[in-house]
């Protein structure tokens, strides 16, 4: 199964900050990623897909960046919504595997 | 527009089976992959597997062998079985639609909508 690697795991920052995403995949998946955010308690939702698509109705400071291994999430002007944990999954083969996560948190 | 809905018990013993089925109501079951994904307490997500409408399945061979996934189009429904449970089982249960659409020579696919989640507890 293709492992991807998140970075960081959490990371704290204020509103109006720009926040960057990193996640690595251990071979090459093309543009085959996926965002998602998950608040608690709450199912994920779908933010980016086919590495820098934004879903419809998702606010345009998220962005998608990368290709191949590695992969990038954009939030350029966090807001106090945007407070919540991070996934990538990679949908180039099956398993489907997600990153770890990455915990946005307020300063 | 689709939803999804999970259900099933909320409480399943050791050894046993946990069952939970996913409704899909605002659309059509046929098309599409239909998957489900769990979530430890305070873990990341594990993807357990998909059906097609028409019965393709895929699995995770991390679960393969304890996994059933089944479908009832006349329902609207899919299912998921997961024999020999333990304690490591404890999940919430999301059920989702992979979407797949062509795209510049290739595809693209999404997990777009999903249920609100389902928590299973393995306890005696």
């Amino acid at each position: 199964a293709i492992q991807m690697t998140q970075s960081p795991s959490s990371l704290s920052a204020s509103v109006g900050d720009r926040v960057t995403i990193t996640c690595r995949a251990s071979q090459g998946i093309r543009n085959d990623l996926g965002w998602y955010q998950q608040k608690p308690g709450k199912a994920p939702k779908l933010l980016i897909y086919a590495a820098s698509n934004l879903q419809s109705g998702v606010p345009s400071r998220f962005s998608g960046s990368g290709s191949g291994t590695d992969f990038t999430l954009t939030i350029s002007s966090l807001q106090p919504e945007d407070f919540a944990t991070y996934y990538c999954l990679q949908d180039y083969n099956y398993p489907r595997t997600f990153g770890q996560g990455t915990k946005v948190e307020i300063k | 527009q689709v939803q999804l809905q999970e259900s099933g018990p909320g409480l399943v013993k050791p050894s046993e089976t946990l069952s939970l089925t996913c409704t899909v109501s605002g659309g059509s079951i046929s098309s599409y992959y239909w998957t489900w994904i769990r979530q430890p307490p305070g873990k990341g997500l594990e993807w357990i597997g998909y059906i097609y409408y028409s019965g393709n399945i895929n699995y995770n061979p991390s679960l393969k062998s304890r996994v059933t996934i089944s479908i009832d189009t006349s329902k609207n429904q899919f299912s998921l079985k997961l024999s020999s449970v333990t304690a490591a089982d404890t999940a919430v249960y999301y059920c989702a639609r992979e979407v797949v659409v062509g795209a510049r020579g290739g595809f693209d696919n999404w997990f777009d909508p999903w249920g609100q989640g389902t928590l299973v507890t393995v306890s005696s």
